[in-house]
């Protein structure tokens, strides 16, 4: 099983600033890494696929990079809606799909 | 649009059998694959399976030997059985919808979403 690892557990940011989330791969999974972003009492929101490409409806402050077992998520301008908890997903090597553990993201 | 709901019960006594079914509205479950996926409060995501809408399935080898995931076309609904579960079961199981793109590679990723249903395991 491949395990996914993200840092850090928690980012403060102020609004406005960049933040930048990052993930490890156990092994590589080539490009097949997606991100989701869930709010409190919400199911996750799919973001980026292929490790680079945004979803449908997505907004270009979000993108993400890398390749093999390092892959970055970065938010450009947080807004106060990014305010989450964010979670890679590996979908190389399966089953089973793997989730990281989270990064919170919240208000400095 | 599309939407899933899940339903079932929200307790389930140890050593019993937890069943979820989710409905998928607005669209139809066929040429799709469909998961379950849970979260313990306070915890992060764990893949249960996914069945497509012809009826095979795959399931995390973690939870395969209590796993049972069924299609229902007709009815629009796909259900999931766990037996023998135990306080560690205790989550929110979400369903969702599993896409299958081909852009290069085969890209997997879920794209839609139940908005979950707490199921508390306790005697």
């Amino acid at each position: 099983e491949i395990v996914m690892t993200q840092s850090p557990a928690t980012l403060s940011v102020s609004p406005g600033e960049r933040a930048t989330l990052s993930c490890r791969a156990s092994q590589s999974v080539s490009s097949n890494l997606a991100w989701y972003q869930q709010k409190p009492g919400q199911a996750p929101r799919l973001l980026i696929y292929g490790a680079s490409t945004r979803a449908t409806g997505i907004p270009a402050r979000f993108s993400g990079s890398g390749s093999g077992t390092e892959f970055t998520l970065t938010i450009s301008s947080l807004q106060s809606e990014d305010f989450a908890v964010y979670y890679c997903q590996q979908y190389n090597n399966w089953p089973p799909r793997t989730f990281g553990q989270g990064t919170k993201v919240e208000i400095k | 649009q599309v939407q899933l709901q899940e339903s079932g019960p929200g307790l389930v006594k140890p050593s019993e059998t937890l069943s979820l079914t989710c409905t998928v509205s607005g669209g139809s479950i066929s040429s799709y694959y469909w998961s379950w996926i849970r979260q313990p409060p306070g915890k992060g995501l764990e893949w249960i399976g996914y069945i497509y809408y012809s009826g095979s399935t795959n399931y995390n080898p973690s939870l395969k030997s209590r796993v049972t995931i069924s299609v229902d076309t007709s009815k629009n609904q796909f259900s999931l059985k766990l037996s023998s579960v135990t306080a560690a079961d205790t989550a929110v199981y979400y369903c969702a919808r599993e896409f299958r793109a081909v852009a290069g590679t085969v890209h997997w990723y879920f794209d839609l979403w139940g908005r979950g249903t707490l199921v508390t395991v306790s005697s």
